[in-house]
């Protein structure tokens, strides 16, 4: 199984500030098709998590463009440029070029 | 707008089972690609598996803590998913959820349904 890993595990931003969360896979995400499915997914408090990017740096519908997602082979980062309170919350990185699916343990981003 | 509504979680005793039910709307079901997700009570996401449209061959696959004991199925009549769970150990205890698969990845979530495994 391809293993993610996350980093940081916990992020404390302030309002305005930037953040970026860095996710690394045991093996490269290069599908045979030529695609990397890595997708990021923002999960709120109490609430399912929701897509942000996938395919490593295609923003979901309705998502902001303060999220941004860059990387290739297996290391990857979601940045956001700009924190809001709304964003505060845990997010995954997944992968979803082999299966099993495999997500990472999961970043806490909070307000300083 | 795209719809799954989780149903059939509860309480039951380790070794017991459960079938778990995804209602889905707002799109054509029997084209979608369907896959459940699970989180522990303060813990990460975990894939549990999905099964792909009957057009794709549908055909599923697990991830390996549930292989053998978890079965995914899927009713294109009825726009329903589903997930039987068997042999149900205390740590199967998580939130259960039903999303589509598309692009490699869960674009859409449901709310979950609880399953609890407790003596």
């Amino acid at each position: 199984d391809i293993v993610m890993t996350q980093t940081p595990l916990s992020s404390p931003v302030t309002l305005g500030q930037p953040a970026s969360i860095s996710c690394r896979s045991s093996q490269s995400l290069v599908h045979r098709d030529g695609n990397t499915y890595l997708s990021w997914l923002q999960q709120r408090p109490g609430q399912p998590p929701r897509l942000l990017i996938y395919k490593i740096s295609n923003r979901f519908s309705g998502v902001p463009d303060r999220f941004s997602g860059s990387g290739a082979g297996t290391d990857f980062t979601l940045k956001i440029s700009r924190v809001e309170a709304g964003d505060v919350g845990v997010y995954y990185c997944m992968q979803g070029t082999q299966s099993p699916y495999t997500f990472g343990q999961g970043t806490k981003l909070e307000i300083k | 707008e795209v719809q799954l509504v989780e149903s059939g979680g509860g309480l039951v005793k380790p070794g017991g089972s459960l079938r778990l039910s995804c209602a889905a709307s707002g799109f054509t079901f029997s084209n979608a690609w369907m896959s459940w997700v699970r989180q522990a009570p303060g813990k990460g996401l975990e894939w549990v598996g999905l099964i792909k449209s009957k057009t794709d061959g549908g055909t599923t696959d697990y991830a390996t803590p549930v292989k053998g004991r978890f079965t995914i199925s899927r009713d294109d009549s009825k726009n329903t998913l589903f997930l039987q769970v068997n042999s149900l150990k205390t740590e199967d205890t998580a939130v259960y959820y039903c999303t589509t698969l598309w692009a490699g990845t869960s674009d859409n979530w449901g709310q979950g349904t609880l399953v609890t495994v407790s003596s």
